[in-house]
């Protein structure tokens, strides 16, 4: 079956050490995303890729950092400079086309101590 | 500037009571996509419907139905005799085409947990 697949689902990380949270698609979606979500704020777009070795910041990118050198893989570091890395982190994808709905991972829970 | 607002941080229902989820947009663009997606315990979120700015017809899927009133900026979503597995966080987002195929105009509402009781 296609899908997106984030792992780990769970994270823990000591304050000041970077983490890297994988997400792999099989789907053969062009565009990839990745959201932050925190309790009761909805979804921010931290950053996207739209094609291979491209990607732009999203509304909250200080502190990540992201590459895409494979069209299925777009794998996302939470640096030590990011104040408050603890959250759940969404990744999605889509073919690209303008206005089609995201399909999600079950996400990874990041919590730094 | 776009915005999404869900009013309703926590709903509960007992099992086959109909429950309605708010969602109210504000957005200058006269085209204009509205979305709901459903985040079950799992966690991922799953598409439900998308709507376009021209299409105001409201929509049924089997228990599933959704209110698109332009005059008042609302496309709230309603569940007919509620179930447990409906229990989820529901999120409403809105984009426009400014940017074609750009997610950055992506934007979500806060989500409501949705309990239905057995």
């Amino acid at each position: 079956d296609g899908g997106i697949t984030q792992s780990p689902k769970y994270l823990f990380r000591k304050e000041g050490q970077n983490v890297t949270l994988s997400c792999e698609q099989n789907l053969n979606h062009d565009a990839m995303y990745w959201y932050r979500q925190d309790p009761g704020q909805g979804l921010r777009l931290i950053y996207y890729s739209q094609i291979v070795n491209d990607f732009q910041k999203g509304d909250i990118a200080e502190g990540y950092s992201v590459s895409r050198e494979k069209k299925e893989s777009f794998p996302l570091t939470v640096t030590s400079a990011q104040k408050n890395p603890t959250a759940f982190y969404l990744c999605a994808s889509s073919p690209g086309t303008e206005n089609s709905p995201l399909h999600f991972g079950n996400g990874t829970r990041l919590t730094v101590t | 500037a776009q915005k999404v607002t869900q009013a309703q941080t926590e709903i509960s229902v007992v099992e086959k009571e109909d429950v309605t989820l708010d969602c109210v947009y504000e957005t200058r663009d006269t085209t204009y996509y509205l979305f709901w997606y459903k985040q079950p315990p799992s966690g991922e979120l799953v598409f439900l419907i998308r709507r376009n700015s021209f299409d105001e017809q409201n929509e049924i899927s089997g228990r599933y139905s959704w209110n698109f009133q332009k005059s008042t900026s609302s496309f709230n979503f309603t569940i007919t005799a509620s179930q447990v597995v409906d229990s989820a966080v529901y999120f409403c987002a809105l984009t426009a085409p400014e940017f074609a195929g750009s997610a950055r105009q992506l934007t979500f509402g806060s989500g409501t947990q949705l309990t239905v009781l057995p």
